[in-house]
């Protein structure tokens, strides 16, 4: 199976940072990764498909790049409402993994 | 609105079985995969597993842990999809979200997850 690791797991940031979070894949995944943002006791939502596509009506200080095995998703300026969990997903073959997850906390 | 809502959750004693169900709406249910993740109590995200729509056949996949206790099936007269679970265990307390399968890019993607439904494994 293929294993996502992201890091940092846990990062502290302030209002307009720039931030960024990196997920390496144990193989290469082309560009079939997703990234999802989670805020606690809710659902996970869809910010970027395809390493780099933004899902519609997602704000876009959000972006992502990368392929094959290192990928980033980055903040371009944080706001109060992007406190939260990230995490990537790959879709490159079954079974699809998750990595671990980066909370981003209040500096 | 696109949703999904999941239904079905509670406690359950291990080794018993307990049935999720999730209601779509806001979409032509039969055109696409579903996807079931879980997340266990202050702990990341577990891919459960996908069912395919009828264009391909409804074929199935799981993850390791629960292949052969765990079955995805759908119902899309009723726009509905379930996870039937067996032989549960400890290991198995999490909140399940089911999510809406979309085409895009060579893949599928999922978006969006319903709010989730706690299943409890416990004595």
């Amino acid at each position: 199976d293929i294993q996502l690791t992201q890091s940092p797991s846990f990062l502290s940031a302030s209002v307009g940072d720039r931030v960024t979070i990196t997920c390496r894949a144990s193989q290469g995944i082309s560009s079939y990764l997703a990234w999802y943002q989670q805020k606690p006791g809710k659902a996970p939502k869809l910010l970027i498909y395809a390493a780099s596509t933004l899902q519609s009506g997602v704000p876009s200080r959000f972006s992502g790049s990368g392929s094959g095995t290192e990928f980033t998703l980055t903040v371009s300026s944080l706001q109060p409402e992007d406190f939260a969990t990230y995490y990537c997903q790959h879709l490159n073959s079954y079974p699809f993994t998750f990595g671990g997850g980066t909370k981003v906390g209040i500096k | 609105e696109v949703q999904v809502v999941e239904s079905g959750g509670g406690l359950v004693q291990p080794g018993g079985s307990l049935r999720l169900s999730c209601a779509a709406s806001g979409f032509t249910f039969s055109d696409h995969y579903m996807d079931w993740v879980r997340q266990a109590p202050g702990r990341g995200l577990e891919w459960v597993g996908r069912i395919r729509n009828k264009a391909k056949s409804y074929a199935t996949e799981y993850a390791a842990s629960v292949k052969g206790r765990f079955t995805i099936s759908r119902d899309d007269s009723k726009n509905s999809l379930y996870l039937q679970m067996n032989s549960l265990t400890t290991e198995d307390t999490a909140v399940y979200y089911c999510g809406r399968g979309v085409s895009v890019s060579g893949r599928t993607w999922v978006d969006p997850w319903g709010q989730g439904t706690l299943v409890t494994v416990s004595s």
